[in-house]
């Protein structure tokens, strides 16, 4: 099955500059990647998504870009601000177009706590 | 809209004991999911339903794990019995027409056990 590892575990960046955070995954099959923001207390919220047809993809002050051929794909956020300060997580699955539903379950990566000092 | 709702929140049990989690999906989900998240790491799906029927229960520990959704929205998962590393954060999502991973899933804030 897919394996998602992420780095790094904990990162701690001054307000206003950029954090950077890594996925690798194993499966060549993976084509769908999507990054979650959870805050305390909080369940995972989607912030950015990115489909292996696509290099990067930008939102505003965050964008995603993969590497198809390293098997690795990563989030940037520009800009830092106090409320960036959660737990991340990375996943990864494989989206078969044939299928409607099923067998398509994400694997998560094991996060990364960021932390914008002020 | 209202988001997923999930209760309790928190629940404190000791080994051997029962327990049961409620998840009510957003209105119109038809697919609902159960996640473990264990301390320090990512979710892990646990089950899948697609309206009323389970579309993924592989990873589900089915001698102590049961899930069900009755009439196609809201879902209880039960642990029977409870066991020491079932401490975790058990997360509840949904997604509109339930196309796996295609779809965003919205998650509830999460039921923590601890089990002593």
């Amino acid at each position: 099955g897919e394996n998602v590892e992420q780095h790094p575990s904990t990162l701690s960046v001054q307000e206003g500059d950029s954090a950077v955070i890594k996925c690798t995954y194993s499966d060549s099959a993976s084509n769908y990647f999507p990054w979650y923001k959870q805050e305390l207390g909080k369940g995972p919220q989607l912030i950015i998504d990115i489909r292996s047809n696509v290099g990067e993809k930008k939102d505003q002050r965050i964008a995603v870009t993969l590497n198809k051929t390293a098997k690795h794909f990563s989030l940037h956020i520009t800009e830092t601000q106090p409320e960036d300060s959660a737990v991340y997580f990375c996943a990864a699955s494989n989206e078969r177009r044939e299928s409607n539903f099923g067998n398509e379950k994400l694997t998560f990566g094991t996060g990364t706590r960021l932390t914008i000092i002020p | 809209e209202a988001g997923v709702a999930q209760s309790p929140r928190y629940k404190i049990i000791e080994k051997r004991q029962s327990v049961a989690f409620w998840c009510n999906p957003i209105s119109g989900h038809a697919t609902l999911y159960w996640y473990q998240q264990i301390l320090g790491q990512g979710p892990k799906l646990l089950i899948q339903f697609q309206n009323n029927g389970v579309v993924d229960d592989s990873q589900l520990p089915k001698d102590r794990f049961s899930a069900e959704r009755l009439k196609g929205v809201d879902s209880t998962l039960k642990i029977q019995p409870a066991k020491l590393e079932d401490s975790a954060v058990y997360l509840c999502a949904s997604s509109l027409r339930g196309g796996g991973a295609r779809e965003t899933q919205y998650f509830g804030p999460g039921t923590r056990l601890l089990v002593l």
